[in-house]
C-alpha cells in the first residue's frame, strides 16, 4: 500500500531563516506530487507540482521553491522566511490517469 | 473563474440528529468533484470521488451527492468521532495536472 511521509511535524523558525520541508511516498512509481498550504480558517492553496524528476510548476509567486530530486522525493524551500509563510504545509501525490489526491500528515510551520 | 463554496462554515449537531453540508462549484468543465474530512492538526483524508451529475456515493453514515451546480454531503444519524471538518474540492476539465480548487469547509461538531 501507498504512505506518504512529511517531516518535520511541527518547526519554528524566526524571520529570515531558511526552510527546507520533505516529503517521500512509498509504494508507488512516477506520482504527480503537490504542495498545499493551509492557513489558519482558510482553504488549501495550491502552491507547486510536479508531474515528474525536476519538473516544477508554480501556481502562487511568492518566497518558496520545490525541488524534485528523485521519483518520490518532493522538497519546499526558502532562503528567508517571511511571518507570512506561517501555516499548515501539506504534501499531496495522485496516481497518473487517476483523480484522487492522497495527503501527508502536514508540517506545522510558524514564523516568529 | 473556477470556485468553490461550502455551507454552512460550521454546525453543530446532537448526536442522531442528521443534517447536510453543501458544497457550490463553478469551473468549466468538472472533471471530479471530492470530498475530504480533515481532523484538527492532521492532513484531509479522502472520502468520496463524484465524476457526473445524478452520482452518489456511501460510506457508513456518509452520503455523497452531485448535481450539476452543486453537492451535498448527508450525515445520518451522527456520531461524536463524526466531528471534523470537512472539504470539498474540485478539478476542472482544463487542468491537465490534477489541480484541486478546494473550498474553505465545513467544520462539524457532534456532541453526546
Amino acid at each position: 500500500s501507498q504512505t506518504i511521509h512529511q517531516w518535520p511535524a511541527t518547526l519554528v523558525q524566526p524571520v529570515g531563516s531558511p526552510l527546507s520541508l520533505e516529503c517521500t511516498v512509498e509504494g508507488t512509481s512516477n506520482p504527480n506530487l503537490y504542495w498545499y498550504r493551509q492557513a489558519a480558517g482558510r482553504g488549501l492553496q495550491l502552491l507547486f507540482y510536479s508531474v515528474g524528476i525536476g519538473q516544477i510548476s508554480s501556481e502562487v509567486p511568492q518566497n518558496l521553491s520545490a525541488s524534485r530530486p528523485q521519483d518520490r522525493q518532493f522538497i519546499l524551500s526558502s532562503k528567508k522566511l517571511l511571518l507570512s509563510d506561517s501555516g499548515f504545509y501539506l504534501c499531496a501525490w495522485r496516481v497518473r490517469g487517476s483523480y484522487e489526491q492522497y495527503f501527508g500528515p502536514g508540517t506545522r510551520l510558524t514564523v516568529t | 473563474e473556477d470556485q468553490v463554496t461550502q455551507s454552512p462554515e460550521a454546525l453543530r449537531l446532537q448526536e442522531g440528529e442528521s443534517s447536510s453540508l453543501n458544497c457550490s462549484y463553478t469551473v468549466s468543465g468538472l472533471r471530479g468533484l471530492f470530498w475530504y474530512r480533515q481532523d484538527p492538526g492532521k492532513g484531509p483524508e479522502f472520502l468520496f470521488t463524484l465524476y457526473s451529475a445524478g452520482e452518489e456515493k456511501e460510506k457508513e453514515r456518509l452520503k455523497a451527492t452531485l448535481t450539476k451546480k452543486e453537492s451535498f454531503l448527508h450525515i445520518t444519524a451522527p456520531k461524536p468521532e463524526d466531528s471534523a471538518t470537512y472539504l470539498c474540492a474540485v478539478q476542472a476539465g482544463s487542468s491537465n495536472t490534477g489541480k484541486l480548487i478546494f473550498g474553505q469547509g465545513t467544520t462539524l461538531q457532534v456532541k453526546p
